[in-house]
């Protein structure tokens, strides 16, 4: 199967740092989703981002697909972006997505 | 609000003992798939159900059962537990590609 590898495992930012996470992936891909999972275990969507690049507010992602990795950017960070990010792949069907180990981020104030 | 619900959100079971999760899909969504994480670990990929007929299977052994209703509604049975088992369960609905996830079920197993 698919290999998802996520980096840093772990992050830890002043508020207002910027920070730039990455997915490694081991094969093509139709679907790719980046997540930030809450305190309560909660999966809360991002982006979804095959390839090309999208931006929300503070956060931008870019998934450049032919050499297989997806990049997450967070600008001017918040204690409340603290959290475990995810990001998921696969080949076809997206109901059978393989997840990285995510990377924690910590935002001190 | 992703509108897929999980039931309940935490429980405690023991050793060998039984357990059902349930979960209701996003309105539309005819696909439920079913995830574990352990702590620590990302989401890992149980088994999926499409129009009530069980579409794909990760590395999980049979007494992890699932079901689909013609609602789309769908329910995750793990017999026999063990120890391992602890974990948060995640039901997520996907449409055009994108998955969404509830909130979970924190299974403790003791």
């Amino acid at each position: 199967g698919i290999q998802v590898e996520q980096s840093p495992p772990d992050l830890i930012l002043q508020e207002g740092a910027n920070s730039t996470l990455r997915c490694n992936f081991s094969d093509s891909v139709n679907n790719l989703q980046w997540f930030h999972q809450n305190p309560w275990g909660q999966l809360i969507n991002l982006f979804y981002i095959p390839s090309g690049t999208k931006q929300n507010g503070r956060l931008s992602a870019t998934t450049v697909a032919t050499e297989r990795y997806s990049l997450l950017y967070i600008s001017s960070s918040q204690t409340t972006d603290s959290g475990v990010y995810f990001c998921a792949v696969a080949r076809t069907n997206a109901g059978k997505s393989t997840f990285g180990d995510g990377t924690t981020l910590t935002v001190k104030p | 609000e992703t509108g897929v619900t999980q039931s309940p959100t935490h429980l405690i079971k023991t050793r060998g003992q039984q357990v059902t999760l349930r979960c209701s899909s996003q309105s539309g969504h005819n696909t439920v798939s079913w995830y574990q994480q352990a702590l620590g670990q990302g989401p890992q990929f149980i088994f999926q159900y499409y129009r009530e007929e069980e579409n794909g299977r990760g590395n999980f052994p049979p007494r992890f059962s699932g079901l689909q209703f013609p609602n789309y509604s769908s329910e995750l049975n793990v017999n026999a537990l063990e120890l391992d088992d602890s974990a948060l369960y995640l039901c997520a609905s996907s449409l055009d590609g994108e998955l969404f996830f509830g909130e979970g079920s924190r299974l403790t197993v003791l």
